[in-house]
């Protein structure tokens, strides 16, 4: 059975300072992965998807993804944090077979910036 | 863009009272789905819809049922709502995928508290 693992529930960062949030997953399949933000108040968004192909993803807003299947991990990363990166951030997998298309979600990274 | 609307961004009612949460989406997806968000705990599906007329229970549908008479509709009911019912849900759509390789598009969510 799949599952995602967000390492630390809440992260601070300086702003200019890299980003980094963990996430690890299991899957007894290729997995299909994702990054999803949610500032406050609000719906989840897309930041980036790994499906096939490349391992290193590029996403909306600077962020980035490297899939790494030796390690089970697919860690977000921003070079550069700004203030406007504060929110909550979620990993998800695809699980299940056939069209359903259900995914299971991690229990969120909370990224704090400040000046 | 796809754009999934939920009907209410807040919402208080009483301990007993029958609750119907709205969802509707404008990009002809066949999956919708409805999960529950609670701090510290991730997104947790509750039911999920793969065609019209048709569902699926999630991880926690105890307390809940569904409703979709329309492809673009899909709708969620609290049969009689508890205090533990109080939480933010949010409402996704998907296009057919297989094994989880879609992203799902999320709605900016109903805050509900039940008094």
């Amino acid at each position: 059975a799949q599952s995602v693992t967000q390492l630390g529930s809440h992260v601070s960062v300086s702003e200019g300072a890299l980003v980094l949030l963990r996430c690890n997953y299991s899957s007894s399949v290729p997995p299909y992965l994702f990054w999803y933000v949610q500032y406050p108040n609000q719906g989840l968004q897309l930041l980036l998807k790994y499906t096939t192909g490349a391992t290193l993803v590029k996403g909306i807003n600077g962020f980035e993804a490297e899939f790494k299947k030796s390690e089970t991990s697919f860690h977000l990363t921003k070079p550069s944090a700004h203030m406007s990166d504060a929110a909550e951030y979620f990993c998800a997998v695809g699980r299940g077979s056939g069209g359903y298309n259900k995914l299971i979600f991690g229990a969120g990274t909370r990224l704090a910036v400040h000046p | 863009d796809v754009k999934v609307t939920q009907s209410s961004r807040y919402l208080v009612k009483r301990t007993g009272e029958k609750v119907f949460l709205e969802c509707v989406q404008d990009m002809d997806h066949e999956n919708m789905f409805w999960y529950r968000q609670d701090p510290g705990l991730g997104l947790r599906l509750i039911y999920f819809s793969y065609d019209v007329k048709m569902k699926e229970k999630g991880d926690i549908p105890e307390g809940y049922s569904v409703s979709r008479e329309k492809k673009e509709r899909f709708s969620l009911i609290l049969e009689s709502a508890s205090t533990n019912q109080t939480s933010m849900y949010l409402c996704a759509s998907s296009p057919t995928g297989t094994g989880g390789n879609q992203p799902q598009h999320f709605g900016d969510g109903t805050r509900l508290s039940i008094l």
